[in-house]
């Protein structure tokens, strides 16, 4: 069935320094592609998607690109900031009415 | 523009006491809703989902279960609690291939 592996955290990087959080996925059909984020002690906001092979999200300094061949959404922001700490879920929706998504990546952003 | 609506935000519960999670949507009508929970150092597993009054799919065989009484309305239900139910529970509509959007969610601590 459908699947998102996404990086294992937790994450910490220093202030302006680069991100990136790998995601991989597994489907029968062409997903639609999703990161959230998750700020301490609030649900969850989408962040970026994509829908669509080649597609690039992006939002706030993320990005992400829908890379069919290698089965991919990793997401990238060049200069990270105090304020980005938080966890991030990759996800997929399929054709149904289902999220698939990963186990979360916890990042923490120090000054 | 449509809000999703979820309550409480914290509870605590003894082992063995119902529960009954409540989250309605606005702005938009015949939603396909659903109900995930974050446990402690896991990612999200979908619980239940719903595309219609009355018609609930159930993803985990578990202690819970869930019931749409109304179009917008989503409930989320125990007989007894277990200690290992304890976790983050959000509550999200969507529409099919597209974004899934989050309650506040309600951290459930059974004790």
């Amino acid at each position: 069935g459908d699947s998102v592996t996404q990086m294992e955290g937790p994450v910490t990087l220093s202030e302006e320094a680069f991100l990136t959080i790998n995601c991989t996925y597994t489907a029968t059909g062409y997903p639609s592609l999703f990161w959230y984020v998750q700020y301490p002690g609030e649900g969850l906001q989408l962040l970026l998607k994509a829908t669509k092979a080649d597609d690039k999200g992006s939002n706030k300094g993320f990005e992400a690109t829908y890379r069919k061949e290698t089965t991919s959404f990793h997401l990238e922001k060049g200069s990270v900031q105090v304020s980005d700490s938080a966890v991030y879920f990759c996800a997929l929706s399929d054709s149904g009415n289902q999220f698939y998504f990963g186990t979360g990546t916890s990042l923490t952003v120090i000054p | 523009s449509q809000t999703i609506h979820q309550w409480p935000a914290t509870l605590v519960q003894p082992v063995g006491s119902p529960l009954s999670l409540e989250c309605t949507v606005e702005g938009t009508s015949n939603p396909n809703l659903y109900w995930y929970r974050q446990a402690a150092g896991r990612g999200l597993q979908l619980l239940f989902y719903s595309v219609g009054i009355g018609q609930i799919s159930s993803e985990v065989p578990q202690n819970l279960s869930a019931s749409r009484p109304q179009d917008r309305q989503f409930i989320l239900s125990s007989k007894k609690l277990l200690l290992s139910d304890s976790g983050f529970y959000l509550c999200a509509w969507g529409r099919r291939v597209t974004e899934a959007f989050f309650g506040q969610g309600t951290r459930l601590t059974v004790v």
